[in-house]
């Protein structure tokens, strides 16, 4: 059975660019979430998604959005990216009961 | 709200010796509990979860837990480490009612250091 997965696995940006980040969760799953890992703040959970619909959301700015579509892959999106915006970005999904299973990540440095 | 404390940031251990890494949460409401692992450039592994039942639970690669409601404590036990073991481990909780339980919040995490 495939795990989570993340793609690109590592990108960089410009200060001020927007980027996507998608995530396909594991077969079957409909629940998708997404956090953010900083050495600073560690681990801070963005939003979750369940059937294309958003449930809950974390304390970001409004910069930072996402969606899920039909097949429960799901996108997030960074606007007008900040230097703090380096991190590793989690995705997780779940089959409706925890726990959550997580994917590798996508590594995003901020230049 | 809930909160998370994890209340060592480094653990150094020789192998084959017991480890303890304590995590303390704060939670107005009945909670699930969890720890994951994670390794350098890797995303988080679950080693074992509380949902409900038996306050002991059993995880993968040896590690233990238990959950103790009136010390609001669930400890991460094993008694005997490897090398192997060296990496970030992180505790978590979520309400398991209401709006907020399809949401982790984790603690700081705790570097384990295996030595030889």
């Amino acid at each position: 059975k495939a795990g989570v997965t993340q793609t690109p696995r590592y990108l960089i940006k410009t200060r001020g660019q927007q980027v996507t980040l998608s995530c396909s969760p594991i077969s079957g799953h409909r629940s998708v979430s997404w956090y953010q890992q900083t050495p600073g703040q560690g681990l801070q959970f963005l939003f979750e998604y369940f059937s294309e619909t958003q449930r809950n959301k974390g304390n970001f700015p409004g910069r930072f959005s996402g969606r899920q579509f039909s097949n429960s892959r799901s996108e997030m999106n960074v606007s007008t990216l900040e230097l703090g915006d380096s991190a590793l970005y989690l995705c997780a999904s779940s089959g409706g009961q925890y726990p959550y299973t997580f994917g590798s990540g996508t590594r995003l440095t901020v230049v | 709200a809930q909160s998370v404390t994890q209340l060592d940031s480094q653990v150094p251990v020789f192998e084959e010796a017991p480890v303890e890494l304590r995590c303390n949460y704060s939670s107005s409401v009945s909670v699930y509990l969890f720890w994951y692992v994670q390794y350098p450039n890797q995303g988080l592994q679950l080693l074992l979860k509380y949902l409900s039942g038996s306050t002991l639970v059993k995880g993968i690669n040896g590690f233990e837990a238990e959950f103790n409601k009136s010390q609001t404590s669930f400890h991460l036990r094993k008694p005997s480490v490897h090398i192997s073991d060296t990496a970030e481990y992180f505790c978590a909780v979520s309400q398991n009612s209401g709006g907020s339980n399809y949401k982790l919040t984790f603690g700081k995490g705790t570097l384990l250091t295996v030595n030889p």
